[in-house]
């Protein structure tokens, strides 16, 4: 089944230890992102990657990193967490990037729910 | 600042009444896209639409794209509580390769 899996669906952590939320879609995709979703705001986009060792920053990148080694893999990374990441993430991944051709569909996880105490 | 402005942020309407939901910006997009998000899921594509005027409709759901490529609308004719979910607008504005804008979101509630 095509999909894109995200681990861990929910964790309670605190300030500054470091964590890592995987993000792996099954369906040879180029481009990955990840959002994190806030109550009256939407998604936002935190960092993006066309490709294998191609990543870019989105919105609000600050507080983050990403790699993207493998086409399959793009994990998030945040080095010193802090209480104002808590909030809903989710990764997406489409085919290629969004402008080729126009409006390529993007394909969500089901979330990572994240609370930095 | 959201470059996509979404309006309204809820709407609650009866079974069988119909509903607009707005994305608008004072930004060119090349593209833009409408999902659906349900609780504890990720959202889900609806539809695309590229063309400034286009017009699609998915069953009782239409979609506008504005002349500019500036703004969308989504139209549900006879809700059904099935139709319940987060509505979002998503578009790459124009020049940009990877960096796609989302609205805020549509919260629509239709009760039986």
């Amino acid at each position: 089944e095509a999909q894109v899996t995200q681990n861990p669906r929910y964790l309670i952590t605190v300030t500054g230890k470091k964590l890592t939320v995987t993000c792996s879609q099954n369906m040879n995709h180029e481009y990955m992102s990840w959002y994190r979703q806030d109550p009256g705001l939407g998604l936002r986009q935190i960092y993006y990657s066309m490709n294998v060792e191609v990543t870019d920053k989105g919105d609000v990148p600050e507080g983050y990193k990403v790699s993207r080694k493998e086409k399959r893999n793009f994990p998030l990374i945040l080095e010193s967490p802090s209480p104002n990441q808590t909030s809903l993430y989710f990764c997406a991944s489409s085919s290629v990037g969004p402008s080729y051709p126009a409006g390529q569909p993007q394909h969500f996880g089901d979330g990572t729910r994240l609370s930095i105490l | 600042t959201q470059l996509l402005e979404q309006s309204p942020q809820f709407l609650s309407i009866q079974e069988g009444e119909n509903l607009t939901v707005y994305c608008n910006s004072s930004s060119v997009f090349s593209s833009l896209q409408w999902y659906r998000q349900e609780p504890g899921e990720g959202p889900v594509l609806l539809v695309t639409v590229v063309t400034g005027g286009e017009v699609k409709k998915l069953k009782r759901l239409t979609f506008q794209f504005g002349d500019a490529r500036k703004d969308s609308s989504l139209h549900i004719t006879a809700a059904q509580p099935g139709d319940t979910g987060l509505y979002l607008c998503a578009g790459l504005p124009s020049g940009s390769w990877g960096k796609l804008q989302f609205g805020a979101g549509t919260q629509v509630v239709v009760t039986p």
